[in-house]
């Protein structure tokens, strides 16, 4: 059964770190891996999504890896921003379960002024 | 992005009432959809699939009778929490995936509060 763990649970840093949010992920069989960000009481947003036979994904301040040998993906957030305070969650699909997405519980994080 | 459209986003209900949550693709046409609950501080799980003119697939341990899944259209599902409880008071958020595409988009979702 594919279990999804996210660490830390909470981060807390000032602005204009760095952020470094980690995935890990037990079955390697998956098929893509996504990053979504969640503000309280909301839906979610995809950050970046990275298939399987990708190593690694872009987007302005945000990157994201793959290594799926090792089950494990890392959202880094260049130069954190206030406005980037909120969960990130990190879902896989399966290669047997295509569009059926499993998440990680989450990274809550406050960038604080 | 595609779009995917959830509606209510919130709703209050009696115990004991039903209540209908809607997910529309806007903008394509979505053969299969998914329904997600989320619990306080908890991650998301997965409750069923909803295929389009099919029975909906649920997991294991979700009550089919109690949340009951209607696809009847390419563009429209439905999630109808039957005899509400407050134990079913939770955030339910549904997905599509455009046929071919590998990326989910996500509806806004909808917070159930039963009293």
């Amino acid at each position: 059964k594919q279990e999804v763990t996210q660490i830390p649970a909470a981060l807390s840093v000032p602005e204009g770190e760095n952020l470094v949010l980690n995935c890990s992920f037990t079955d390697s069989a998956i098929y893509n891996l996504q990053w979504f960000r969640q503000d309280p009481g909301k839906g979610l947003t995809s950050l970046l999504l990275i298939q399987s036979s990708q190593r690694e994904q872009t987007s302005g301040r945000l990157n994201a890896s793959l290594d799926k040998s090792s089950g494990r993906s890392t959202l880094y957030i260049a130069a954190s921003q206030p406005g980037d305070s909120a969960t990130y969650l990190c879902a896989v699909c399966k290669t047997d379960s295509w569009g059926k997405l499993q998440f990680g519980a989450g990274t809550q994080v406050v960038v604080t002024p | 992005g595609a779009v995917v459209s959830q509606h209510p986003s919130r709703v209050i209900c009696k115990s004991g009432t039903s209540v209908k949550i809607e997910c529309r693709s806007l903008d394509f046409q979505a053969t299969t959809m998914f329904w997600y609950r989320q619990f306080p501080k908890k991650s998301l799980m997965l409750m069923a699939t909803s295929n389009e003119g099919s029975k909906a697939t649920y997991e294991q341990g979700v009550e089919k009778d109690k949340f009951l899944i209607n696809h009847a259209s390419l563009t429209l599902s439905t999630l109808t929490v039957t005899s509400a409880h407050p134990e079913d008071s939770s955030f339910y958020i549904c997905s599509a995936r455009i046929p071919l595409g590998t990326e989910a988009f996500f509806g806004q979702g909808t917070r159930l509060t039963v009293v």
